[in-house]
Order: structure tokens, then C-alpha cells, then sequence
């Protein structure tokens, strides 16, 4: 069955690094999503793509954050310098289409620990 | 605006006993869809169901049953006979027709379902 793959499955850096978190979406979808949990709390949309470029973004999707899909494959989420709110589970999701009600098929997440 | 509230934040149960896990949601638009997910305790967000506005109809899958009710704004979820496997975090969660580019998820703070031997 296909998957939504991310990795790495954990990743931990230094305040003020840069990440990447890296997601390969299931080949035929075309939409793709970055949603984050930080620990115990509810998991909040960042940012969706589609066709090369940003649909939309969420509040907390600020300059410090982008995405980018840099082959055919894989889609990234890049976080600048990251500070120590940074750190969450960050899921990656995609889907065959925007339209209402489709779902969305969720990776199994990158817990991202910024010390 | 919209919005899930998932009030009951831990639920602590004995196996086999039935639970059921509350959702209410507020929406702007007469079309959304509503989910709920399970997310283990190993993480990752596992799709359960998917119900559109228009159909009313309470669904039943296996241990599983879901009743949504648009007059009171609310989509539970029923667990019949839950067993120890059960144990997990639940999100309620929104999708809403506003015209947007996404299909984005609106979550609940979700609901601990812990279920004893």
C-alpha cells in the first residue's frame, strides 16, 4: 500500500541551526501538506503546496519556515534557525486533490528536539 | 470561525466496556467534512473515518460507530467492547468549502483514550 515517508524519524539540533525535514509523498498525489504537534498538544496545519509553489500558510509558517520540492519526489520543510519553540512532531501529509473531503494520507512524523 | 472542541481530555476505561469520545465543531460553511484520526502511541496519525455535511447517516464499522448530529454540531465516536489495542490519543477534526486552495485540517486537542486490562 502506499505510504507517505518522511525522515529522519528523529532529529535533534542545536538552537539556532538549520533543519530539513524531508517527506516523500505518494507518487500520483499532487498536494502536499506540513502540519506540526508540539508534545500533548492538538496538531496545527503550517502550510500546503501545490504546483510548485505555497497555497496557503498558516500564522505560524513565518519567515523562519519554507518548503520547497526539489525533484520529482521529495518535499522539504526547511526551518532557518531553529528556536527551542521549534520543537514538535512534524507531520508531512499529501493528497490526490484539494477538493473538499479528500483525505489527506499522513507520514509517520519527525520529532524535531531543538536544545 | 472555525473550531473542534474535544472537552473530555483523558478518558480511563476497563476492557470491554463501551466509551464514547465527544466532538463538536463551529463552522461558517453549509459544506465540510469531518474526520476523526487515531494516533498511537507510536505517533503516527491513522485516518478512521470521514463524513460529509450533507449525510447525516450514523456509520458503524466493526467496534467502531460514529453519530453526527448537525443540529447539536457534534460528530462522536463510539467504541463498543474497547480493548487494551484502543489505547491511543483520538482527534476530531474539520474540513471546511470556503472557496480556499487546501484541503487543510482543522484539529481537536484530542482525547487520551487510555483502556485497562
Amino acid at each position: 500500500e502506499p505510504e507517505v515517508t518522511q525522515t529522519p524519524s528523529h532529529q535533534v539540533t542545536q538552537m539556532g541551526q538549520e533543519v530539513i525535514l524531508r517527506c516523500v509523498p505518494i507518487s500520483n498525489h499532487l498536494y502536499f501538506y506540513w502540519y506540526r504537534q508540539i508534545l500533548g498538544q492538538k496538531v496545527e496545519f503550517l502550510v500546503s503546496f501545490y504546483n510548485n509553489e505555497i497555497s496557503e500558510k498558516s500564522e505560524i509558517f513565518d519567515d523562519q519556515f519554507s518548503v520547497e520540492r526539489p525533484d520529482g519526489s521529495n518535499f522539504t520543510l526547511k526551518i532557518r534557525s531553529t528556536k527551542l519553540e521549534d520543537s514538535a512532531m512534524y507531520f508531512c501529509a499529501s493528497s490526490a486533490q484539494t477538493r473538499i473531503g479528500t483525505e489527506a494520507f499522513f507520514g509517520q512524523g519527525t520529532r524535531l528536539t531543538v536544545v | 470561525a472555525q473550531k473542534v472542541t474535544q472537552a473530555q481530555t483523558e478518558i480511563s476505561v476497563v476492557e470491554k466496556e463501551d466509551v464514547t469520545l465527544d466532538c463538536v465543531y463551529e463552522t461558517r460553511d453549509t459544506t465540510y467534512y469531518l474526520f476523526w484520526y487515531k494516533q498511537p502511541p507510536s505517533g503516527e496519525l491513522v485516518f478512521l473515518i470521514r463524513r460529509n455535511s450533507f449525510d447525516e447517516q450514523n456509520e458503524i464499522s466493526g467496534r467502531y460507530s460514529w453519530n453526527f448530529q448537525k443540529s447539536t454540531s457534534s460528530f462522536n465516536f463510539t467504541i463498543t467492547a474497547s480493548q487494551v489495542v484502543d489505547s491511543a490519543v483520538y482527534f476530531c477534526a474539520l474540513s471546511e468549502d470556503y472557496g480556499g486552495a487546501t484541503n487543510k485540517l482543522i484539529f481537536g486537542t484530542g482525547t487520551l483514550l487510555a483502556v485497562q486490562p
